[in-house]
């Protein structure tokens, strides 16, 4: 069966720190995308990525960078994180830039 | 770009009783996709149903089915018998040659 693993669940960090959130998926799929889901505002597109070593900015990008060293591995990172990235993060994969979505099961981050 | 509103944040639906979600779409695309996803209480987000805006039938999925109106750029999720299992929010996304975009959600809840 197909596999998005998103590495934390819950996540609980200090403002300032450096947050690294890490996604594997196990369907050697080329695209992978990384959103936020806040309350009342849906989910956001951060980043993406259709190949690897390849990103680009979605939505809202800012205070947020992305690496993907290898095909199956997409990690969001938080450079120093802030209270108002609090939020649900929710990384996807794909086989076709324009198809359904495979979601992992989310990191509820939150930045005291 | 792509918008996708969903006009009822809330709504709920008596058990066994058939309830229509709204969800109208802006997009400058000729060939593109929309889906409903729906997001049960444990966060993973699940692929209802899907439509290819060049097939003119409407998607059905069991209890499931769509009414698409492409001219009016309206994407309506019909749930028919509903059940307690059917409490979730519900996204409806487009998707065309940019990553899915995602409206708002409505969280529904079925009444016992």
């Amino acid at each position: 069966d197909v596999k998005v693993t998103q590495s934390s669940r819950y996540l609980v960090k200090r403002t300032g720190e450096k947050v690294f959130l890490e996604c594997v998926q196990d369907m050697d799929h080329e695209n992978m995308f990384w959103y936020r889901q806040d309350p009342g505002l849906g989910l956001r597109l951060i980043y993406f990525s259709y190949d690897v070593k390849m990103k680009e900015k979605g939505d809202i990008p800012e205070g947020y960078s992305v690496s993907r060293e290898k095909k199956e591995r997409f990690s969001l990172i938080l450079e120093s994180a802030s209270t108002n990235q609090t939020s649900m993060y929710l990384c996807a994969s794909s086989l076709l830039k324009v198809e359904k979505l495979f979601f992992g099961s989310g990191t509820q981050l939150s930045v005291l | 770009a792509q918008t996708v509103t969903q006009s009822q944040p809330e709504m709920s639906v008596q058990e066994a009783e058939t309830v229509t979600l709204s969800c109208t779409y802006d997009t400058s695309e000729s060939d593109y996709y929309l889906f409903w996803y729906k997001q049960p209480p444990s966060r993973q987000m699940i692929l209802v149903i899907r439509q290819e805006a060049y097939k003119q039938q409407n998607a059905t999925e069991n209890r499931f089915s769509v009414n698409f109106q492409k001219a009016a750029k309206s994407f309506s999720l019909k749930i028919s018998d509903s059940q307690l299992g059917d409490a979730a929010m519900y996204f409806c996304v487009s998707s065309g040659n940019t990553p899915l975009v995602f409206g708002k959600g409505t969280r529904l809840s079925v009444i016992a």
